[in-house]
C-alpha cells in the first residue's frame, strides 16, 4: 500500500511565525501536491512537483513555499503565518508526472491553528 | 475555466437507502473524472475513475458512476449505504493543459440507523 505521511495531525502556532509542514512518500512517486482544505471550498491546489527541485504554483499559491530537495519529501513553507491560513492542509501523490489523469494518494491531513 | 459543481452540500440518508450524489463539471475537452471519499479523521482514498469507454463505471465499496455529456454530469451511486458510508464525497475533474486535478466543494453523507 502507498503510504503518504504529514508531520503532524494538529498545529498550532502565532502570527508572523515560520511555519514548516512536512510530506514524506514511500512509493517513490514522481509527483507530489499540497492542498488546503476549508468547508464549502473543498481543496484548492497551493503547489505541486513533478521531479526534485522542481515546483509548479496551484490555484492558490500566494503566502507559501515549496521545497523537495528528495523525491520522497515534500514541504510546505509558510513564511510568515497569518491568521487566514488557518486550515486543513492535506498532502498527495501520484505515480507518474501525469497529474490529471494519475490516482492521487492523499496524507492524514495537518490542522494549522494561526493564533 | 474548469470548475467542478456538487449541489449538495449535506445529504442525510437512512441506513439501507440508495444514494445518488451529484456532480456536474465545466471542462472544454474530454473530461477526466474521479470520485474520491474522506472519512473521518482520514485523507481521501480515491473510489473510481472515468476517462473513456462504458459510461458507467465501478467503484470500491459498491458504489458506481455515470457519466453524462450531455448533462456535463458524473453523479455517485450505491444501491444500498451502510453506517461505514458516512463520509465527505469529493468530485474532482482532470485538467490536462495544468497537469492537476480541479474539486468540488463536497458533499457531507450522514447516515441514519
Amino acid at each position: 500500500d502507498v503510504k503518504v505521511t504529514q508531520s503532524s495531525r494538529y498545529l498550532v502556532k502565532r502570527t508572523g511565525e515560520k511555519v514548516f509542514l512536512e510530506c514524506v512518500q514511500d512509493m517513490d512517486h514522481e509527483n507530489m501536491f499540497w492542498y488546503r482544505q476549508d468547508p464549502g471550498l473543498g481543496l484548492r491546489l497551493i503547489y505541486f512537483s513533478y521531479d526534485v527541485k522542481m515546483k509548479e504554483k496551484g490555484d492558490i499559491p500566494e503566502g507559501y513555499s515549496v521545497s523537495r530537495e528528495k523525491k520522497e519529501r515534500f514541504s510546505l513553507i509558510l513564511e510568515s503565518a497569518s491568521t487566514n491560513q488557518t486550515s486543513m492542509y492535506l498532502c498527495a501523490s501520484s505515480l507518474s508526472a501525469s497529474g490529471y489523469t494519475d490516482t492521487q494518494y492523499f496524507g492524514p491531513g495537518t490542522r494549522l491553528t494561526v493564533l | 475555466a474548469q470548475s467542478v459543481t456538487q449541489p449538495d452540500i449535506h445529504i442525510t440518508v437512512s441506513e439501507g437507502a440508495s444514494l445518488e450524489l451529484r456532480c456536474n463539471y465545466s471542462y472544454g475537452a474530454t473530461p477526466y473524472l474521479f470520485w474520491y471519499v474522506q472519512s473521518p479523521g482520514q485523507g481521501l482514498q480515491l473510489l473510481l475513475k472515468y476517462f473513456s469507454g462504458d459510461t458507467l463505471v465501478q467503484g470500491i465499496k459498491g458504489f458506481e458512476a455515470e457519466f453524462k455529456r450531455s448533462q456535463s454530469s458524473f453523479n455517485l451511486r450505491k444501491p444500498s449505504v451502510h453506517w461505514s458510508d458516512a463520509a465527505e464525497y469529493f468530485c474532482a475533474v482532470g485538467v490536462q493543459g495544468a497537469q492537476k486535478l480541479v474539486f468540488g466543494q463536497g458533499t457531507r453523507l450522514t447516515i441514519n440507523p
